[in-house]
């Protein structure tokens, strides 16, 4: 599996919007871009994905790069329960059943 | 609908005894999977399974058995417990045809003393 770069951590405030970065220099012409978080002490749960174009959904929007090799998951507006540990996974064939390859993600904190 | 579920929620075992962990989803899924998860770790995937009775070795399967007998149940075993599978279980399942979105249960916490 292509590898992903995230930043470990990332602070925002309660009320404005957030982005959150994601390296995939490696990516191939098939590789989906998912995002999944994981509050604490929770299973992940799944955000957003996309391909090629910018995808918008009522958790997220996913910003991709031009050449596919960067892309931002953006909050519009951070609550307190945003919170939570983002991974960014790229995922080949879907339809297939295979691993999610978790790296570390970013670790989201929201203050007051 | 309760989505993934997992039971039991906690144990705690001695090394060396066995247990076996259930994992069900209300779903239909065809696709369910076991991930452990260690303490500022991601997650890795132990076993899978892409429908009933078939199973599969993911990336850390040592130690560990699964069995797919029903179609929403997913059983992952430990015959001989060791410390060093004191973690966090995640059981997950995605359906077929799909982009393979994984929806995930609440976890199992294990320590084994």
């Amino acid at each position: 599996d292509a590898k992903t770069t995230q930043p470990n951590s990332m602070e925002s405030n309660e009320e404005e919007p957030v982005h959150l970065p994601c390296n995939h220099s490696t990516i191939s012409g098939t590789d989906y871009i998912h995002w999944y978080r994981q509050l604490p002490s929770q299973g992940p749960e799944y955000v957003i994905h996309g391909l090629t174009s910018n995808v918008n959904n009522r958790m997220a929007s996913l910003a991709i790069a031009e050449d596919r090799k960067s892309s931002t998951l953006i909050l519009h507006r951070a609550t307190l329960r945003d919170a939570a540990v983002y991974y960014c996974i790229l995922r080949d064939v879907p339809g297939t059943a295979s691993k999610l390859t978790f790296g570390t993600g970013t670790r989201l904190q929201v203050t007051l | 609908n309760a989505g993934v579920t997992q039971t039991p929620k906690f144990r705690v075992l001695k090394t060396g005894q066995s247990m076996t962990l259930l994992c069900a989803q209300d779903m239909n899924h065809e696709y369910m999977y076991w991930y452990r998860q260690d303490p500022g770790m991601g997650l890795r995937l132990i076993h899978y399974s892409v429908g009933e009775g078939t199973t599969a070795k993911g990336e850390v399967p040592d130690g560990y058995n699964v069995s797919r007998l029903k179609k929403q149940n997913f059983l992952l075993g430990l015959e001989s417990a060791a410390p060093s599978q004191t973690s966090v279980y995640f059981c997950a399942s995605s359906y077929l045809g799909g982009p393979d979105t994984q929806y995930f249960g609440p976890g199992t916490r294990l320590t084994v003393l």
